[in-house]
């Protein structure tokens, strides 16, 4: 079974800093990868999503992935961080055929330190 | 499209009452899950249907929880008796072969 691991319950940057959050997956098929935002009483919005296309994955709001295979990994950077930044991030994984059941991380609470 | 639309969007309910919470998919898509959200647990599966048909059920807690998709267009899940530690953010996603999941905006449910 697909399992999705996001080290780091919380994360904290300053405002203009490196954001990473790290993901790693366990499969021994490459699975479709995903990371979703959640803001406060908001559902989950997708920011980005692998499909076995390029590695380096662009998303929205200046955020990008990079699925590294011999790694098991699939970590959320962006350059620098907004205060609007500031959310939950899940990382998920699904199966690349049959049915698309989703499996999510435990999520990373990123703040963002004026 | 609007999007998966969850009802009711909060819902506030005393211990022992049923409760029954809808989603409706985005036109199209063959599957659809239910999510459970709390501060303890995190996001967890309760169930997911491919093409109208229970998959896998298997993240339901117990036999108080029941969920259903008499078509394309609707599902339910339903808390009959509810208790306190029901008490969470219940999301409904769907998706497209091959597609994200989409998520609806969640209903909170409390119980008192």
């Amino acid at each position: 079974a697909q399992s999705v691991t996001q080290l780091g319950s919380h994360v904290s940057v300053s405002e203009g800093a490196l954001v990473l959050l790290r993901c790693n997956y366990s499969s021994s098929v490459p699975p479709y990868l995903f990371w979703y935002v959640q803001y406060p009483n908001q559902g989950l919005q997708l920011l980005l999503k692998y499909t076995s296309a390029a590695t380096l994955v662009k998303g929205i709001n200046g955020f990008e992935a990079e699925f590294k295979k011999s790694e098991t990994s699939f970590h959320l950077t962006k350059p620098s961080a907004h205060m609007s930044d500031a959310a939950e991030y899940f990382c998920a994984a699904s199966n690349s055929g049959g049915y698309q059941k989703v499996t999510f991380g435990t999520g990373t609470k990123l703040q963002v330190i004026p | 499209d609007a999007g998966v639309i969850q009802s009711p969007r909060h819902e506030v309910t005393e211990m022992g009452q049923e409760v029954t919470l809808r989603c409706k998919p985005i036109s199209g898509h063959n599957s659809l899950f239910w999510y459970r959200q709390t501060m303890m647990r995190g996001l967890e599966l309760l169930i997911y249907f491919n093409n109208n048909v229970p998959i896998d059920d298997s993240g339901m807690p117990e036999d108080r929880f029941s969920a259903k998709m008499p078509n394309a267009s609707f599902s339910t899940l339903k808390i009959q008796p509810s208790e306190p530690r029901d008490s969470a953010v219940y999301f409904c996603a769907t998706g497209g072969v091959r597609t994200e999941a989409f998520f609806g905006q969640g209903t909170r449910l409390t119980v008192v």
